[in-house]
């Protein structure tokens, strides 16, 4: 089945500094989505990007289906992005449930 | 839009006990997913319906779990005779179509003693 990757496992940044969350996956894929979860909170959903490249405020998604991956980047990161960023790919052959990533966990200090 | 509602956000049981969680869909989203998140495992899927029609169950563990979806505004996830190994936030997602953005619920926290 398909298996996803995420990179690194956790990440400190200093307030304003960027970073750049990866993605892998196992196959070919339907779609691609992000999420961004406090913790104890709930998954927010922050780009459903099955391929090129999206963005909001502040952050940007890539997918590029042939060399299975994406990515989020994040600008000028500010205390208020720490958490934990999830991508969850849905593939045919899984039906339409999301195969989840174990996460990055981003730490950022003021 | 209230997003997706989960009922009860925490839930303490005794070993053997039965739980039951309450998830109540977007409003005119036909797809509803139920997931189970732990630390050690990560998020994973349990079950998925759609139209109310149960479509895929894989997830669920054989024994003790059902889910069902009598109408278009709720879903229930039941687990008879809970066990300790069953501890977990249990998420609750909509979708419009099943094939799209998936909107997850506040989650409910079940704890078994």
């Amino acid at each position: 089945g398909q298996q996803v990757q995420q990179s690194p496992a956790s990440l400190v940044l200093q307030e304003g500094e960027n970073a750049e969350l990866q993605c892998n996956f196992s196959t070919s894929l339907n779609s691609m989505q992000w999420f961004y979860q406090r913790p104890g909170g709930s998954l927010v959903s922050l780009f459903y990007n099955p391929s090129g490249t999206k963005q909001s405020g502040r952050l940007t998604s890539t997918t590029v289906i042939k060399e299975r991956r994406s990515s989020l980047h994040i600008s000028s990161s500010q205390t208020t992005d720490s958490g934990t960023y999830l991508c969850a790919t849905m593939t045919n052959s899984a039906g339409n449930k999301l195969t989840f990533g174990i996460g990055t966990r981003v730490l950022v200090r003021p | 839009n209230a997003g997706v509602i989960q009922t009860p956000r925490h839930k303490v049981t005794g070993k053997g006990q039965e739980a039951t969680l309450w998830c109540e869909p977007i409003s005119g989203h036909s797809a509803v997913f139920w997931y189970r998140q732990t630390i050690v495992q990560g998020l994973e899927f349990l079950t998925y319906f759609r139209n109310q029609a149960p479509i895929d169950d894989s997830g669920m563990p054989k024994e003790r779990f059902s889910a069902q979806m009598p109408n278009q505004s709720h879903s229930t996830l039941k687990i008879q005779s809970t066990q300790p190994q069953d501890s977990a936030v249990y998420l609750c997602a909509s979708s419009l179509d099943g094939a799209d953005t998936q909107y997850f619920g506040p989650g409910t926290r079940l704890l078994v003693l």
